[in-house]
């Protein structure tokens, strides 16, 4: 089985600022990460995924998240949020194979950025 | 486009009567898989397909059936909801577990 823990609730932070949204996980098997973001009203969208290779991902608005095995952490990050960026932003990891019918989720974290 | 439909987008009903959710993709994807989201609890898996006729149950099953009769479609049912399944819900397809999930809109349900 899965768990991802999402250590902050709510963070609030100025435009222009960076931005760190944790996440850990745990799994007794290997998983892919994943990083979805839910904008006001509306549903989820995919912000970026690890499969393999490069331990850093990025995604196409600035966002970029680094997965750490040893912390089984895969944090994201911005360095410089914008207005539009507030949302609740979810962290979720989906195991491989044959088993990896489910998307497992954190709790969320809604992100406020304030002008 | 590609996109993963869910209606209602919100529907309020009373205790017991029967309802149905509605999903359909144009993706060809082989997994499909229903979560309601509570606050403070994320999004909870309820019932996934891995294929046609192929069917099981995830972490909060109870009170929900689905079915996947075609490869577009897989269904919710609540057949006798209660307030405790006042929540929204979301739809998602997969291509194979190799991918992450594409989500519907949501459908906000009310039960009263």
């Amino acid at each position: 089985a899965q768990s991802v823990t999402q250590l902050d609730s709510q963070v609030p932070v100025f435009e222009e600022a960076p931005v760190e949204l944790r996440c850990n996980y745990s799994s007794s098997v290997s998983v892919y990460l994943f990083w979805y973001v839910q904008y006001p009203n509306q549903g989820l969208q995919l912000l970026l995924k690890y499969l393999s290779g490069s331990t850093l991902v990025e995604s196409i608005n600035g966002f970029e998240a680094e997965f750490n095995k040893s912390q089984t952490s895969f944090h994201l990050r911005k360095p410089s949020v914008h207005i539009s960026d507030t949302a609740e932003y979810f962290c979720a990891v989906r195991p491989l194979g044959a088993a990896g019918n489910k998307l497992t989720f954190g709790g969320g974290t809604r992100v406020l950025v304030k002008p | 486009e590609a996109q993963v439909t869910q209606n209602p987008r919100y529907l309020i009903t009373v205790t017991g009567k029967k309802l149905t959710v509605t999903c359909s993709q144009n993706m060809n994807h082989e997994y499909m898989s229903w979560y309601r989201q509570d606050p403070g609890l994320g999004l909870r898996q309820i019932y996934y397909s891995m294929n046609v006729e192929v069917t099981d149950k995830g972490d909060v099953p109870e009170g929900y059936k689905v079915s996947r009769k075609e490869k577009r479609n897989f269904p919710l049912i609540l057949e006798s909801p209660s307030p405790n399944q006042t929540s929204l819900y979301f739809c998602a397809s997969s291509l194979d577990s190799n991918y992450g999930y594409t989500f519907g809109s949501g459908t906000r349900l009310t039960v009263v």
